[in-house]
């Protein structure tokens, strides 16, 4: 089992349309969570992190975390084209040296114009 | 805007043959990371530096690569000899501390061939 599993799509949604991405963690230490934006031949981009329980909203992205079921999920309101690209999930939990970031293999979102 | 740097942005080389990348993370950031990113995969971390300080390296093929962070700075990542197999995204990110967002370069490409 991944320590961070993603659906690799790809997700295809309409212009307009809500995207949502999800992805689940395999240790309830885990402490923080991010998501980050990863445009083709780039570097990952930090579009969220969320440290509770509940919804954190930041303009068109909300981000939600439940740890009793070891989940968190991205929604992207009112998709753009310019939000193709893939989205990865990033847990911050406890490693041999303390603190680690730990990546999912992302999920791939196309939004048709 | 403060950004991590990274160089050269990319490198081909032979086989067995030594390469070294160079990062300088966000001032003041005491956290860095090395990543390897293969295409299609989410960013594996290779080392995590606390300061000038190793705190994980426990997937650093330490037969071929090395990492340091004398002054607690900029870093170099080395790879020797090289092998085919290395061909990836090298990405170096800061954190203000282990449990923070962190924050990625440009990435070196490197292609061996």
């Amino acid at each position: 089992q991944k320590e961070v599993e993603q659906n690799s799509g790809p997700l295809s949604v309409p212009e307009g349309a809500i995207a949502s991405l999800n992805c689940t963690y395999s240790d309830r230490g885990s402490q923080s969570f991010f998501w980050y934006r990863q445009y083709s031949g780039k570097s990952p981009e930090l579009i969220m992190s969320i440290y509770s329980n509940g919804d954190k909203e930041d303009g068109r992205f909300t981000a939600q975390l439940n740890k009793a079921s070891q989940y968190v999920s991205l929604l992207i309101r009112d998709s753009q084209p310019s939000d193709s690209a893939t989205y990865l999930c990033a847990v911050n939990r406890l490693g041999t040296g303390g603190f680690k970031t730990i990546f999912g293999a992302g999920t791939r979102l196309f939004v048709k114009a | 805007e403060a950004e991590v740097a990274q160089s050269p942005r990319y490198k081909i080389t032979e086989k067995s043959q030594a390469v070294a990348f160079w990062c300088d993370p966000i001032s003041g950031h005491a956290t860095l990371y090395w990543y390897r990113q293969i295409l299609g995969q989410g960013p594996e971390l290779l080392v995590q530096f606390q300061d000038e300080s190793v705190v994980d390296d426990s997937q650093l093929p330490k037969d071929r690569f090395s990492a340091e962070r004398l002054k607690g700075v900029d870093s170099t990542l080395k790879i020797q000899p090289a092998e085919l197999g290395d061909s990836a995204m090298y990405l170096c990110a800061s954190s203000p501390s282990r449990a923070r967002d962190a924050f990625f370069g440009q990435g070196t490409r490197l292609t061996v061939v």
